[in-house]
């Protein structure tokens, strides 16, 4: 069965960090890109990073650019997001997708929730 | 501020058709990329629907189906159920961005 697992959200500081992990199974995780989509409470869809099969290229959106770092442990099937100089505009549950069939987010994970408050 | 606008809410009698536009622009939708379109279930992770502006993924219903013309794109849903009450995305590029782009999401509700 195909699967993304998130792990790592919980509750971060304003300024502070988090980590977000994602582990994959039931494809060949090497041979696909991957990305970080967010939804805060109540808001639509919001692309946030993607990694190429590699891990040789990053995209970051805007929102995110500078302070937020995705990566990619092809070894273990797991991706990452390191998010640094929290703020509250980043609360949301943060999904783990990847592309695939035509180039659309084919496969979702269940999503980790991330609160950004003091 | 989202670049593929969708009417907010749409809604209709069980059994009935439905539609739901994304209106983009000429640096996406315009431009020949892609639209994709997601559902996303009451507390759930989104999912994908359509791909490819009209291909639906294995066990999707032929219920669903997508079009795009122009700088626009649609999702129809016919014979609508119960179970189709969800948030409905659709999702392409922006060349001017360098990123992929949601819709603002349109709430379909069966009466």
């Amino acid at each position: 069965e195909v699967q993304l697992v998130e792990s790592g959200g919980g509750l971060g500081q304003p300024g502070g960090s988090l980590r977000l992990s994602c582990a994959a199974s039931g494809f060949t995780f090497r041979n696909y890109v991957m990305s970080w989509v967010r939804q805060a409470p109540g808001k639509g869809l919001e692309w946030v990073s993607a990694i190429t099969n590699s891990g040789g290229r990053t995209y970051y959106a805007d929102s995110v650019k500078g302070r937020f770092t995705i990566s990619r442990d092809n070894s273990k099937n797991t991706l990452f997001l390191e998010m640094n100089s929290l703020r509250a505009e980043d609360t949301a549950v943060y999904y783990c997708v990847k592309k695939g069939v035509g180039d659309a987010f084919d496969v979702w994970g269940q999503g980790t929730m991330v609160t950004v408050s003091s | 501020q989202s670049v593929l606008t969708q009417p907010p809410s749409v809604s209709g009698a069980p059994g009935q058709r439905v539609t739901i536009s994304c209106t983009g622009s000429s640096s996406n939708i315009g431009a020949g990329y892609d639209v994709h379109w997601y559902q996303q279930l009451p507390g759930t992770a989104p999912k994908l629907l359509i791909y490819g502006n009209s291909n639906r993924p294995s066990g999707v219903p032929d219920r669903f189906s997508g079009s795009k013309s122009g700088t626009s794109a649609s999702l129809a849903i016919t014979g609508l159920q119960a179970e189709d009450e969800a948030d409905y995305y659709c999702q392409s590029y922006d060349s001017s961005l360098s990123e992929d782009v949601f819709g603002t999401g349109t709430k379909v509700t069966v009466l």
